[in-house]
């Protein structure tokens, strides 16, 4: 079965730092997506930024970025010159099917 | 462009009584997913509708609960007799194209339904 493992409850970083969140996750199959999600204290989930698998080059959506190491499994997200705005429930998800598979969560707080 | 709806925002029922939760997918997307997150942990799937079609159920619990997708109108994700471990906060997602073994659209998320059981 696969799981995802997000080992950081909780993380800081100070107004215009970069904060990176760690995720490993655990699969047979060779395709696959990757995902993380923001959960701002609205509850609403938002979706930060998508990986496939099957292709080699990191993600980037802004201030966003991940780094993809499939043999490693692990797929963290940098958040570059971060805002008070940025704080919040981050979620790692993996699909290769219909359903995502989450991991529990990292609670970011930013500091100005 | 409305996204994902969801109502209503926040249910209280007791124990025993009955909980509808309706979710309203992105124009255009026929697939919905439901989840269910419990407080201070991840989401956990429950099931993936297409129109009038239940694909996948395999994180529903056996007894109580129960999700049509109608031809017309919104998802329904049903409890029966809720109990006090059903509060949680109950999240839709839609998809424009199916989740299947060789392809995974991404899915966008309502706001979600908080139900707490008195």
């Amino acid at each position: 079965a696969q799981t995802v493992t997000q080992s950081q409850p909780e993380m800081s970083v100070q107004e215009a730092e970069t904060v990176t969140l760690s995720c490993t996750y655990d699969t047979s199959e060779s395709d696959y997506y990757l995902f993380w999600y923001k959960q701002p204290p609205s509850r609403q989930m938002i979706l930060v930024i998508r990986q496939e698998a099957y292709k080699q080059q990191n993600a980037t959506e802004n201030r966003f970025s991940v780094n993809f190491q499939k043999a490693a499994k692990s797929f963290s997200l940098k958040i570059s010159d971060s805002q008070l705005g940025d704080a919040a429930m981050y979620f790692c998800a993996y699909a290769n099917t219909d359903k995502l598979i989450f991991g529990t969560g990292t609670r970011l707080q930013v500091f100005p | 462009n409305a996204g994902v709806m969801q109502n209503p925002r926040h249910l209280v029922r007791r124990r025993g009584q009955e909980a509808r939760l309706r979710c309203s997918p992105m124009k255009g997307h026929s697939h919905v997913y439901w989840y269910r997150q419990l407080p201070e942990e991840g989401l956990k799937f429950m099931v993936y509708l297409q129109k009038e079609n239940i694909i996948d159920e395999s994180g529903m619990p056996k007894e109580r609960f129960s999700a049509e997708f109608p031809k017309e109108g919104p998802s329904i994700l049903r409890i029966q007799q809720v109990v006090r471990g059903d509060s949680a906060a109950y999240f839709c997602a839609s998809s424009l194209l199916p989740g299947t073994a060789t392809s995974t659209d991404t899915q966008y998320f309502g706001p979600g339904t908080r139900l707490t059981v008195l």
